[in-house]
């Protein structure tokens, strides 16, 4: 079974308005972290938003949040205010047993390339 | 400060040479990864070094993939004979632990492989 799962291959949106992208993971861990990473054209990855299993609250960093529905078991990112930079492939990440005890590893989902037009 | 370097950017080889990757991890940082993303997916980590020790390669095709990290700092990963299915882009990331809790991973520009 997939760890990560992000469903939608491609989105639009138009500059200025809010674009949310789903991410749903699966983990019998408790304790786990989230990632959201974009990747420009260029290839590097780049780290937008952390999420923790045990946090209270969403996360959230400028522009980018994190809508984290635990019991869904999702972690949807929501960018407000799109910006044509913004146009690039996201990925949705997981590390398991995020308590500490573990090296770390990452798990990622498929990506989901979003365009946003002028 | 300095990000993660990798070279060369770009390599194109045909199916069964050999060829090798280089990686300088952000300076002072433990934990060096080395993943590979085909086309179309999402990155999979290949190995995972702290300091010099390997702590994670159960996904490296050891029958052709080595990957070492000479005192605990650059790496290098080779593939040896390459097959026209090791074509994708193979980023190296590092972090400052060991790469546990909210640690964040830091990528390179990443080396795209082509082979014919």
């Amino acid at each position: 079974a997939q760890k990560i799962t992000q469903t939608q291959p491609g989105m639009f949106v138009q500059e200025k308005e809010a674009v949310t992208l789903d991410c749903t993971y699966d983990t019998s861990d408790q304790s786990y972290g989230l990632f959201w990473y974009k990747q420009p054209s260029s290839g590097e990855m780049i780290f937008l938003i952390y999420q923790g299993s045990y946090d209270e609250q969403n996360a959230t960093e400028g522009r980018y949040s994190l809508n984290f529905q635990k019991a869904r078991k999702s972690a949807n990112l929501v960018i407000s205010a799109s910006q044509l930079g913004d146009s690039a492939m996201y990925f949705c990440a997981m590390r398991e047993n995020a308590g500490g005890t573990s090296y770390g590893k990452l798990t990622f989902g498929q990506g989901t390339i979003l365009t946003v037009h002028p | 400060e300095a990000g993660v370097a990798q070279s060369p950017r770009y390599k194109i080889i045909e199916k069964r040479q050999s060829v090798a990757f280089w990686c300088n991890p952000i300076s002072g940082h433990a934990t060096l990864y080395w993943y590979q993303q085909i086309l179309g997916q999402g990155p999979k980590l290949l190995i995972q070094f702290q300091n010099n020790g390997v702590v994670d390669d159960s996904q490296l095709p050891k029958d052709r993939f080595s990957a070492e990290r000479l005192k605990g700092v650059d790496s290098t990963l080779k593939i040896q004979p390459a097959k026209l299915e090791d074509s994708a882009v193979y980023l190296c990331a590092s972090s400052a632990g060991r790469g546990a809790g909210s640690e964040t991973q830091y990528f390179g520009p990443g080396t795209r492989l082509l082979v014919l």
